[in-house]
């Protein structure tokens, strides 16, 4: 069965510096996601993206947070100069008509 | 005030149990999701519901959209089903899923 990826599985970084989180989406799909979950939390939703557009944002999607699909196959979510606040979780996920929405395994950030 | 909530937080069951899981929500929506999470993070899921009832094995949907209520069942309960078990909705098609805060459901031999 097809699924989404992400990488890094795990990524530790310093407070103000840029991370790129990746994932490569189901391949025919088309609507992208990321969400988030601190630690004890509910997962929360940050951007989505459909035809190489953010459509929606959430109020945590400040300026400090971007993402791309460079390519036609990955899909990154980039944070500018981090904060230990975003440490958290991070899901992508992706979607098509009809489809429920499909996570990827997440990636887990640690800011120090 | 959460858009979704459910009951209970957390949910103990001996093997073999019949389990339900509710979640009500207070937004207008085009589709009621079920997810699992297990230990590790990952999300998978479960059903994507806009009316009635669906049945996968032993997991049992149903939504109320009048009451704005949607109950996840699971019948003959066994450990490998704890989990936690996430209710989201979805206010517009192929839009943001909003999240309640989860289920802890912990099933014992």
């Amino acid at each position: 069965e097809p699924e989404v990826t992400q990488t890094p599985s795990h990524q530790v970084t310093q407070m103000g510096q840029e991370v790129i989180l990746r994932c490569v989406p189901i391949s025919n799909h088309l609507y992208f996601y990321w969400y988030r979950q601190i630690l004890g939390q509910k997962v929360e939703f940050l951007v989505s993206f459909y035809n190489n557009e953010i459509s929606e944002k959430s109020e945590i999607f400040d300026d400090q947070f971007s993402v791309e699909r460079p390519d036609g196959s990955n899909f990154t979510l980039k944070i500018r100069s981090t904060k230990l606040e975003d440490s958290a979780m991070y899901f992508c996920a992706s979607g098509t008509s009809g489809s429920w929405q499909y996570f990827g395994p997440g990636t887990r950030l640690t800011v120090l | 005030k959460n858009e979704v909530e459910q009951s209970p937080q957390n949910l103990t069951a001996q093997e073999g149990e019949f389990i339900t899981i509710n979640c009500s929500y207070s937004v207008g929506i085009s589709a009621l999701h079920w997810l699992q999470q297990h230990p590790g993070g990952g999300i998978v899921s479960l059903f994507m519901l806009s009316s009635g009832k669906k049945k996968h094995g032993r997991l049992i949907a149903t939504i109320n959209i009048q009451e704005k209520h949607s109950s996840l069942h699971i019948t003959a309960s066994h450990p490998r089903d704890s989990a936690v078990y996430i209710c989201a909705v979805e206010k517009a098609s192929y839009g943001k899923l909003t999240f309640g805060q989860g289920t802890i459901l912990t099933v014992h031999p």
